[in-house]
C-alpha cells in the first residue's frame, strides 16, 4: 500500500465549479500536511499547509481528518488557471529529523471554459 | 530571482555515461534536498543535506548515485553508468530550517537513450 494515495482524476469541471480532493495515508503517527500544485513540466509549489482545524486560503479550504487518516482540498469558483495536478503531502513520523516530503501520485484538475 | 537554480534544465545521453546535476539553493538555507520524479508520480525523496553534511540517503539510491554538498551552499547530483530507468526529472529543494516550507528549483530532466 502507499503510504500517499490519490485519485489520479482528471477532474474535468466548468469554470465556477466546487471541486474537491481527497487524499489518504497510511500512516496514523504522520506529523505535517500540505497542498502543493504542479504545472505541467514545471516544479511543485506550495499551495498551503493543512493543520487539524482545518484552513482556508481564499477559495480554497484544507481540511485534516486524523482519526479516518484522510486530507481534503476544497477549490471554490474554480477559474481557469486552477488547471494543474494537485499533490498531497505528507512528512511521516520517521522523517521527524529530516522533514522529508511523500508525495502522493497526484490528481489533475482541469477547468475547462 | 533569487530562488532554487538547477543546471542543466535537460540532460539527454546514452546508456552507460555519467551525468552531473547543480543545485543552487537559496541563499542561506541550511537545508538541501534531492527529489526523483517520473511521469505520473509525485516526487520521491533521495537523500539531503544540512549544511555540508549527508544526513540520509533513501533507498532509491543505488551505488551510482553519489551527491555533495562541499561548502554547504550549491549541491552535485552525480550518476555513474547511467541505466534506462534513470531517466526522469531530478528535482531540488531547499529550505531555511528543518521546519521551513521547502521551495523546489525547476528540475533537471534526464533522458537515457
Amino acid at each position: 500500500r502507499k503510504e500517499v494515495e490519490q485519485d489520479p482524476g482528471p477532474f474535468n469541471v466548468p469554470e465556477g465549479a466546487t471541486v474537491a480532493f481527497n487524499c489518504t495515508y497510511s500512516n496514523s503517527a504522520s506529523q505535517s500536511f500540505f497542498w502543493y500544485r504542479q504545472d505541467c513540466r514545471k516544479e511543485p509549489k506550495l499551495l498551503m499547509s493543512v493543520y487539524s482545524s482545518g484552513n482556508e486560503d481564499g477559495r480554497f479550504t484544507a481540511q485534516l481528518n486524523r482519526a479516518s487518516q484522510y486530507i481534503s482540498l476544497l477549490i471554490r469558483d474554480s477559474k481557469l488557471s486552477d488547471s494543474a495536478t494537485y499533490l498531497c503531502v505528507v512528512i511521516g513520523p520517521l522523517d521527524t529529523g529530516r522533514r522529508a516530503l511523500t508525495f502522493g501520485s497526484g490528481t489533475r484538475l482541469q477547468v475547462q471554459p | 530571482d533569487t530562488g532554487v537554480s538547477q543546471n542543466p534544465r535537460h540532460k539527454i545521453t546514452k546508456r552507460g555515461q555519467n551525468v552531473t546535476f547543480r543545485c543552487d539553493p537559496i541563499s542561506e538555507h541550511n537545508r538541501l534536498y534531492w527529489y526523483r520524479q517520473t511521469l505520473g508520480q509525485g516526487p520521491e525523496f533521495l537523500t539531503y543535506f544540512q549544511n555540508e553534511a549527508q544526513l540520509e540517503k533513501s533507498r532509491l539510491l543505488s551505488d551510482r548515485f553519489s551527491a555533495e554538498r562541499p561548502k554547504g551552499s550549491f549541491s552535485t547530483l552525480e550518476i555513474q553508468r547511467t541505466e534506462q530507468g534513470d531517466s526522469a526529472m531530478y528535482l531540488c529543494a531547499s529550505s531555511k530550517e528543518a521546519n521551513q516550507p521547502q521551495h523546489f528549483g525547476d528540475g533537471t530532466r534526464l533522458s537515457i537513450l
